[in-house]
């Protein structure tokens, strides 16, 4: 069975503050995306990572996809109260069917003020 | 272009009663997915449809069941409605099967009392 574990599972943090969520597995993946979700809403796509050991930037949000391709990690530069919501990592582990898209149980991250 | 959009957004069932959720995809995606979150077990997958046939399946029960109509709409019904059903069930859709980008819609909560 394939998991993926975030880490932390909160994190409360002062605007102005950087701060680094992880996600780990025991398999490798074909990719690994990141999502944010704020309250009341549904996850919102925010990168795809295929390669191992690649690095892709959005403005001050940086992921990296480990070189084995079994982990991540998103770390956010300058946080600010905007940033505010839960990070989920997916895992795929295949094509052919959504399915094959593996979720972390995410990192609620809040950034206060 | 509009967005996923989910029916009703809020629901209170009892237990032992069904419900029938229903998801509208993006103009245009052929590919809808069904998720349930909650805070224990994070997003997990329930099954995906993509011109009206079921891809792929999660592990849930017989009383999870949902069906596609040829205009790609898609509905999920819960039969004999337990408390831990109680949770965000997103659906979310893609323009084919496989490794697409999915975009997700706001959810229907749902409360079994």
């Amino acid at each position: 069975t394939q998991l993926l574990e975030q880490s932390p599972q909160f994190l409360s943090i002062q605007e102005g503050e950087n701060l680094t969520v992880y996600c780990n597995s025991s398999s490798v993946f074909s990719s690994l995306q990141w999502y944010r979700q704020e309250p009341g809403e549904g996850p919102v796509l925010l990168v795809t990572v295929v390669t191992g050991g690649e690095v892709k930037k959005l403005k001050r949000l940086t992921f990296q996809f480990g070189d084995a391709r079994k982990d991540s990690s998103l770390h956010i530069t300058a946080a600010q109260p905007g940033d505010t919501g839960l990070y989920l990592c997916a895992g795929r582990f295949g094509g052919g069917s959504q399915g094959n898209l593996i979720f972390g149980k995410g990192t609620k991250l809040s950034v206060k003020p | 272009k509009a967005g996923v959009t989910q029916t009703p957004r809020y629901l209170i069932k009892t237990r032992g009663q069904q419900v029938t959720l229903s998801c509208s995809p993006i103009s245009g995606h052929r590919s809808v997915s069904w998720y349930q979150q909650t805070p224990g077990q994070g997003l997990q997958f329930l099954f995906e449809y993509f011109s009206e046939t079921q891809r792929n399946k999660g592990n849930f029960p017989g009383r999870f069941s949902g069906r596609q109509f040829s205009n790609s709409r898609s509905e999920m019904n819960v039969s004999t409605l337990e408390l831990g059903d109680s949770a965000l069930y997103l659906c979310a859709s893609s323009l084919f099967t496989g490794r697409e980008t999915q975009y997700f819609g706001p959810g229907t909560r749902l409360l079994v009392l």
